[in-house]
């Protein structure tokens, strides 16, 4: 079975300054995509960022990046210039290509202090 | 708005009850999930529809859950005989095709005395 492992439970940043998420996931299949999502304290859960796998290059969405090792099996989240509305917890996630479900990894929660 | 709705967003009930929660995925979705997260953890899969079609359930989902979607618009989730190890947030989320963004809705934290 997929799993994805989210190894810092909580994670701070100085507002404006850089941050990294980390995640890994084992898996034996070659299709597959990756997730980001971010959910706010009392609020609904919204997509981040995504990643193909079967694309070398990382995805980008303003201020969040990913860096991804296909070899390594690492899927790592970066959030420049952090805001303090980036407070929240994330969650990684994969998806099997041809599934529909998400696996989500335990969260990490980050505080951006002021 | 027009996301995702759940209805109700708080219930508490007794051991052995029943309860039935709500899910209005957005309007052009045809593509349903249900989720079950609890305190500390990341949602966990546990049935998905297209259309009014079940096509996949978790063994998360006991006997106990039955799930329906019966004209491929809203759908229900009910649990009967609750236990307190039901209590947990639901989630509902819907897409419109495989592996595209599934938009979340605020679910509903179920509590079972």
């Amino acid at each position: 079975a997929q799993t994805v492992t989210q190894s810092q439970p909580e994670m701070s940043v100085q507002e404006a300054e850089t941050v990294t998420l980390s995640c890994t996931y084992d898996t034996s299949e070659s299709d597959y995509y990756l997730f980001w999502y971010k959910q706010p304290p009392s609020r609904q859960m919204i997509l981040v960022i995504r990643q193909e796998a079967y694309k070398q290059q990382n995805a980008t969405e303003n201020r969040f990046s990913v860096n991804f090792q296909k070899a390594a099996k690492s899927f790592s989240l970066k959030i420049s210039d952090s805001q303090l509305g980036d407070a929240a917890m994330y969650f990684c996630a994969y998806s099997q290509g041809g599934s529909e479900k998400l696996v989500f990894g335990k969260g990490t929660k980050l505080t951006v202090n002021p | 708005d027009t996301g995702v709705s759940q209805d109700p967003r708080h219930k508490i009930t007794k051991r052995g009850q029943n309860v039935t929660f709500r899910c209005d995925p957005i309007s052009e979705h045809n593509r349903l999930y249900w989720y079950r997260q609890t305190l500390g953890q990341g949602p966990e899969f546990l049935t998905y529809f297209q259309n009014e079609a079940q096509l996949e359930k978790s063994r998360l989902l006991s006997d106990r859950f039955s799930a329906e979607r019966p004209k491929g618009s809203f759908s229900t989730l009910e649990i009967q005989r609750t236990e307190q190890g039901d209590s947990a947030m639901y989630l509902c989320a819907s897409s419109t095709r495989t592996v595209n963004e599934q938009f979340f809705g605020p679910g509903t934290r179920l509590t079972v005395l």
